[in-house]
């Protein structure tokens, strides 16, 4: 069975630095043309695509926020079948509260315009507080 | 970016009734390699989003058949033939054929 799980503090104060971590189990992060992506929901808005980790080690982000966010396979573990991909989004301010996914992206199409693919199994959802 | 409007954005439907949602989106999302990257979600009250449909209009294993998608270019509709108490939830559109990948803003189904 195909789990994503999200962890990571729930509060923040402004300009910290958001670290969240996606427990993946029954696929591989370099099974062929599959992906982990970070979404987030803000109160009162549209779900938002922001990161994404292929499989082929490309990495995309939301181009406006281009410059605070990275995803990054954890590598600090000996454990083979560990499997996360880590999240992080610079100077966090109130308007980045909201609830954070991690999804898994099972099979990816990439030409000559880019990746195309969707979203199958959704974590829970971790919600993140930035507050004074 | 690509701007995906859904209409309406509240339906409140009759148990057993049709439902349908229409997807408009800011340029076409048919692709380069013939293939359109548009997508159907349901998130349900207090759970995380579940993909349903994919390009356009294939249902994922274990969406039941009630649920169909249509259209090209820009305009794509989901459409319910009977709701049932389990379709109750938000459903969004997504495409991919663009970077960056765009939801609407959701379509809130309830009962009357």
């Amino acid at each position: 069975q195909v789990t994503v799980k999200e962890s990571g503090p729930v509060l923040l104060r402004p300009t910290e630095t958001l670290t969240l971590t996606c427990t993946v189990s029954g696929f591989a992060l370099n099974n062929p043309y599959t992906g982990v992506s970070w979404l987030r929901q803000r109160p009162g808005k549209a779900l938002e695509w922001l990161a994404t980790l292929f499989s082929s080690d490309d990495k995309f982000y939301f181009p406006s926020l281009r410059t605070r966010l990275t995803v990054s396979k954890d590598t600090s573990s000996t454990d083979t079948s560990r499997r996360q991909v880590v999240f992080t989004m610079t100077t966090v301010d109130p308007a980045d509260s909201g609830t954070y996914y991690c999804a898994r992206i099972p099979l990816y199409v990439y030409d000559s315009s880019g990746y195309h693919g969707a979203f199958d199994v959704w974590g829970q959802g971790t919600l993140v507080s930035v507050s004074s | 970016d690509i701007v995906m409007t859904q209409s309406p954005l509240s339906l409140s439907v009759t148990p057993g009734q049709p439902a349908s949602i229409s997807c408009k989106s800011s340029q076409t999302l048919l692709n380069r390699d013939g293939r359109t990257y548009l997508y159907w979600s349901l998130q349900r009250p207090g759970q995380s989003p579940q993909l349903l449909i994919y390009e356009v209009s294939n249902r994922l294993p274990g969406v039941p058949d009630r649920f169909s998608g249509s259209g090209s270019g820009t305009d794509f509709t989901l459409r319910i033939s009977r709701v049932e108490a389990d379709d109750v939830g938000v459903y969004y559109c997504m495409e991919s054929t663009h970077f960056p990948w765009t939801f609407g803003q959701g379509t809130k189904v309830e009962f009357k």
